[in-house]
């Protein structure tokens, strides 16, 4: 059962352009949600998270947007520029639980990634 | 630069041995994960660690096992290596909200 799904395998955006990736999710326990970039070789780098009390949360070109009631969250770059180009991982966590003495531990479940491809 | 390092980058083994991942933060950090990434399936969670001596089970811990003696490190170890363990393994740790991931090990087993 994939609680957190990124339903396109790939997405191809001319440089300058908005690219946009999606993920879904089903478990409600889940408050916290976080996008990463990962290039070949290297491991994933953190982008930019957002609360489930937020429904934006934008850092420079980088803006996540959360839709709670539809489980759906996704991630703008603009503009995208080639060196984007790697694999998105959205990932989302119960952190309520955790800071409340929950049994979270922070762990996060991941998407199967989105491979974004910009064209100078 | 999220100050966790994983050792070996790569390694290449045969089906039946033992291998030894390790992982290692400079900033005492409580909270370190093992994850797998594999094509199709994202990241997947092997085991965690909650402090020194407190682990337990992720999704997919079947044929591994971890240690934590001090806070610094968390190993996980492949008792009888596998075709199927030839993955990309990422540790982790817990940065307030964030989660930050060590650089990988390539591991191959054949």
């Amino acid at each position: 059962d994939q609680q957190v799904k990124q339903n396109s395998p790939s997405l191809s955006v001319q440089e300058g352009r908005i690219s946009i990736l999606n993920c879904d999710y089903t478990n409600s326990m889940f408050d916290y949600f976080l996008w990463y970039k990962k290039y070949p070789a290297e491991g994933p780098t953190f982008l930019i998270s957002i609360s489930s009390i937020k429904d934006k949360n934008e850092d420079g070109r980088f803006t996540v947007f959360l839709n709670k009631s539809a489980k759906h969250l996704s991630l703008h770059i603009v503009p995208s520029q080639p060196g984007d180009s790697a694999v998105y991982f959205c990932a989302a966590t119960a952190l309520t639980r955790l800071n409340a003495g929950g049994t979270s531990y922070g762990k996060l479940t991941f998407g199967q990634g989105t491979i974004l491809t910009v064209h100078p | 630069d999220a100050g966790i390092t994983q050792s070996p980058r790569h390694k290449v083994t045969e089906t039946g041995t033992p291998v030894t991942l390790r992982c290692h933060q400079t900033e005492n950090h409580r909270y370190m994960y093992w994850y797998r990434q594999d094509p199709g399936h994202g990241l997947r969670l092997i085991h965690y660690s909650y402090g020194v001596k407190d682990t337990d089970k992720g999704e997919v811990s079947d044929g591994y096992s971890v240690s934590r003696s001090k806070t610094e490190d968390f190993l996980l170890t492949l008792e009888s290596a596998t075709s199927s363990q030839t993955s990309v393994y990422f540790c982790a740790m817990k940065v307030g909200n964030t989660i930050y991931f060590g650089e990988g090990s390539w591991l191959t087993v054949v």
